[in-house]
């Protein structure tokens, strides 16, 4: 992918409130999209990704994120969010090569930081 | 199955000085990549290992090496240590399989900090 955009660094929300947090990317090659969440002092862990096949993909924790090709977009959502979800959301894209193969290679939004208030 | 394992988890050495970190994929993974993750640059890709061979190179100093072992555990190298190397260093691994789509899944990292 040659970049990533999260275009929110920071998005404040209410407890139980609806949130979506939104990625854009540009590729000249077919991707796969990946969504991950970062809590303090860990690494990250993977929420969802898109493959292939329906663009509306369900993750963990009950967030989704539908990918619109057209747009080049992969918003990641949850119709209500919890003072646990607290924490550091990554975007992410691999370009697909010939066979399906990525080489390894994840390119990262900078980061959208969700803070549920109570 | 057992996570991807990183050591050490704290690491402070000085600027000039040189540093191995340690990554064990999961059982059955055969490609381990590895990323800096700095506030400023984000997370950024250096390289990637499958069976023992570099597949795929990120945009780094050659102070920044890496290798990987037979059993798929990978070590990285960083020679002549500057400040700026100070960051969270995260290995993740993925199956690897041919023609197939893969999923990287994430250690806890290696916190450099170099003074």
């Amino acid at each position: 992918a040659q970049s990533v955009t999260q275009l929110d660094s920071q998005v404040p929300v209410f407890e139980e409130a609806p949130v979506e947090l939104r990625c854009n990317y540009s590729s000249s090659v077919s991707v796969y999209l990946f969504w991950y969440v970062q809590y303090p002092n860990q690494g990250l862990q993977l929420l969802l990704k898109y493959l292939s096949g329906s663009t509306l993909v369900k993750g963990i924790n009950g967030f989704e994120a539908e990918f619109n090709k057209s747009q080049t977009s992969f918003h990641l959502r949850k119709p209500s969010v919890h003072i646990s979800d607290t924490a550091e959301y990554f975007c992410a894209v691999s370009d697909v090569y010939a066979g399906g193969t990525s080489y390894g290679k994840l390119t990262f939004g900078q980061g959208t930081i969700l803070t549920v208030h109570p | 199955k057992a996570g991807v394992t990183q050591t050490p988890r704290y690491l402070i050495k000085t600027r000039g000085q040189q540093v191995t970190l340690s990554c064990s994929p999961i059982s059955g993974h055969r490609s381990v990549s590895w990323y800096q993750q700095t506030p400023g640059q984000g997370l950024q890709f250096l390289f990637e290992y499958f069976s023992e061979t570099q597949r795929n190179k990120g945009n780094f100093p050659g102070r920044f090496s890496g290798r990987q072992f037979s059993n798929s555990r990978s070590e990285m190298n960083v020679s002549t240590l500057e400040l700026g190397d100070s960051a969270l260093y995260l290995c993740a691994s993925s199956p690897g399989l041919r023609g197939a789509p893969d999923t990287q899944y994430f250690g806890p990292g290696t916190r450099l900090t170099v003074l």
